[in-house]
């Protein structure tokens, strides 16, 4: 147990739907991250916050937007859900926002299917 | 293309014997981590490198960092079954720009 959680576990929704994936992070760590995982792009990573503010953006569509609230939970919404939305979402935290190091612990996963 | 590419992308072998993977880049990053993720879980973090050269070792797993920082490996001497699993590299550039590799999925026949 990493002690990252996240909810939903599995997610079944239709096309242009939208949905909000929730995660909190260890406690003491400031930093969330969150991945998208497929099996044709393998770990994508999205975004990333600390202690509120948006730290770093990777391969995030407009669709998706995050957010990391006063009590460090994150939420990572995605609407006009597409067919290809389709993956594990990750979730992950850590201590440091910059720096060396960067280990991340990650959560269990949200699956979301589009139908 | 992906940032970090991993080598074999697939690899079974029989229990007991030995086995590396390769993670290499042509770019430099500040730090290297080597995850192990098993279906359906999220990655495990097994270890950070962050000095050009670098070698740490975790029991029967040995994991370098290259002297430019740009590339890595993990060498699994007598593997188990235990071991199966997605190892995943994954580098730490400046801006927290943050990349994971491709992958090597390995299965460890008993």
């Amino acid at each position: 147990d990493s002690g990252v959680t996240q909810t939903p576990k599995h997610l079944i929704t239709a096309t242009g739907q939208r949905v909000t994936l929730r995660c909190s992070p260890r406690s003491g760590d400031l930093s969330v991250y969150w991945y998208q995982q497929s099996l044709d792009q393998g770990l994508q990573f999205l975004i990333q916050y600390y202690n509120g503010e948006e730290r770093a953006k990777g391969n995030i569509l407009e669709r998706f937007s995050a957010q990391q609230f006063p009590d460090l939970h994150s939420e990572l919404n995605l609407s006009s859900l597409e067919l290809g939305d389709s993956a594990l979402y990750f979730c992950a935290s850590s201590v440091a926002s910059s720096g060396r190091a960067h280990e991340q612990f990650f959560g269990p996963g949200t699956r979301l299917t589009v139908l | 293309t992906q940032l970090l590419e991993q080598s074999p992308q697939f690899l079974s072998i029989q229990e007991g014997e030995n086995l590396t993977v390769y993670c290499n880049s042509s770019s430099v990053f500040s730090s290297l981590q080597w995850y192990r993720q098993e279906p359906g879980e999220g990655p495990v973090l097994l270890v950070t490198v962050v000095t050009g050269g670098e070698v740490k070792k975790l029991k029967r797993l040995t994991f370098q960092f290259g002297d430019a920082r740009k590339d890595s490996s993990l060498h699994i001497t007598a593997a188990q079954p235990g071991d199966t699993g997605l190892y995943l590299c994954a580098g730490a550039k400046a801006g927290n720009q943050f990349y994971f590799g491709t992958g090597t999925s390995l299965t460890v026949i008993p």
